[in-house]
């Protein structure tokens, strides 16, 4: 079992809509959970980090649940701007681990 | 502006050759990294270090040799014996390593076998 899942998708949604993505972890010790984005042919940024009580920050909100150990992304009225790559990462041990990541498309 | 440089953007290397990919940080961070993109795939980490002079292996060492002679310096160097070295290299730095912090990227260096 892979340490950290997600859905590769790709995801192909109209601007405006509602999207949600999941991911998860199989370390029940991990303390430390973030979803990045990466835009094609650039480096991963840090989009936010996901607390215990879950967390919002405009059209984003991120949601932990360790009984389940899975980690979900919600970004509400999509923009075309939100097309990209996002990856889920987990703390592990010594590092952190990386997602394959899940692909969205936004269309207009 | 505070953040990480990678350079070159662009590498190419021939076969037996050893090539070195710089990376620079100004936010003072105490930890760095290195990660190897192949496309399609995540992040796999080579190399990353969490002070002055000590750094430990990764998932994919092999093939791999770093330094850490300075805080704001971590750069790679790709030895002829990694085979397959063909990816996106993208070096990264957190205030304190290695899992609890988020990190921050550098925008990455592109090598190719000729």
């Amino acid at each position: 079992r892979k340490e950290v899942e997600q859905d590769p998708g790709p995801f192909n949604v109209p601007e405006g809509a509602t999207v949600a993505f999941n991911c998860t972890y199989s370390n029940s010790a991990s303390q430390s959970f973030f979803w990045y984005r990466q835009d094609c042919r650039k480096e991963p940024k840090l989009l936010m980090s996901v607390y215990s009580s879950g967390n919002e920050d405009g059209r984003f909100t991120a949601q932990l649940n360790r009984a389940s150990q899975y980690i979900s992304l919600l970004i509400r009225d999509s923009k075309l701007s939100d097309s990209a790559t996002y990856l889920c990462v987990v703390g592990g041990a010594q590092k952190l681990v990386f997602g394959q990541g899940t692909r969205l498309t936004i269309n207009p | 502006d505070g953040g990480i440089t990678q350079s070159p953007k662009y590498l190419f290397r021939k076969e037996g050759q050893n090539v070195t990919l710089s990376c620079e940080q100004n936010l003072n961070h105490d930890a760095m990294y290195w990660y190897r993109q192949d496309p399609g795939q995540g992040l796999r980490l080579i190399y990353y270090s969490q002070i002055v002079n000590d750094f430990q292996k990764g998932d994919i060492a092999e093939g791999y040799s770093v330094s850490r002679e300075k805080k704001e310096s971590f750069p790679l160097t790709v030895t002829s014996a990694q085979k397959n070295p063909t990816a996106f290299y993208l070096c990264a730095s957190s205030i304190r390593g290695p899992s609890e912090q988020p990190q921050h990227f550098g925008d990455g260096t592109r090598l190719s076998i000729l």
